[in-house]
């Protein structure tokens, strides 16, 4: 299997505070993707971090990749409740497929 | 505004039926894809097409068929549909571009097999 991890498989914290989640992955990638689902519904594509690229930030989105480690970070600064979803890292390899891995669910606090 | 679109969101069948799950992209992407989601487990690539009729295996293939007859449409087929495949399923498609693209989602088709 491609499929990717990701820690923690929940998190929960105040509003106001930041998010951490980390992704582990398998194979070699052509870029790292963040997800964003609500519940019950399809996933929504947040970010992208290319495999030269070291870090992108987007708004309150903060991504990091180490291809050397195989893994990456979502930061998500100052959460707001309605950030409160399961977030998933998704890698595209080489041929064009796309593994995702087995999500974080972040409830935010109000 | 681009759209995947898929023909059912929720859905129940019986053990042993064939299972028809449908879906429909206006992007004109050459690649699209089939997965489900399980509780724990995240999204598990089922089947993978990168144009009409080509189709690849993904991880867990077995029980599923699928078929791309048109550009636009990628069918889910259960041939049987048995009790373990009661999951919410996802379709996808991207256009690969050079290769640093995002996948977009339909809303889901949860199937319940009694």
């Amino acid at each position: 299997s491609q499929q990717g991890e990701e820690d923690p498989q929940a998190l929960s914290i105040q509003e106001g505070e930041n998010a951490t989640m980390n992704c582990s992955y398998k194979t070699s990638i052509n870029n790292l993707q963040w997800y964003r689902q609500n519940s019950g519904r399809g996933l929504v594509h947040l970010i992208l971090i290319r495999s030269n690229e070291r870090e992108k930030h987007s708004g309150r989105l903060r991504v990091t990749l180490d291809t050397s480690k195989k893994s990456s970070s979502l930061l998500i600064t100052a959460s707001r409740a309605a950030d409160t979803a399961s977030y998933f890292c998704a890698t595209e390899n080489t041929g064009n497929q796309f593994y995702f891995g087995t999500g974080t669910s972040l409830t935010v606090i109000p | 505004d681009v759209k995947v679109t898929q023909s059912s969101r929720y859905l129940v069948k019986r053990t042993g039926e064939k299972v028809f799950l449908e879906c429909v992209q206006d992007m004109d992407h050459e690649n699209m894809f089939w997965y489900r989601q399980d509780p724990g487990l995240g999204l598990r690539l089922i089947y993978f097409s990168y144009d009409v009729k080509m189709k690849e295996k993904g991880d867990i293939p077995e029980g599923y068929s699928v078929s791309r007859e048109k550009k636009e449409r990628f069918s889910l087929i259960l041939e049987s549909a048995s009790t373990n495949q009661t999951s919410m399923y996802l379709c996808a498609s991207s256009s690969p571009g050079r290769g640093n693209t995002e996948a977009f989602f339909g809303q889901g088709t949860r199937l319940t097999v009694v």
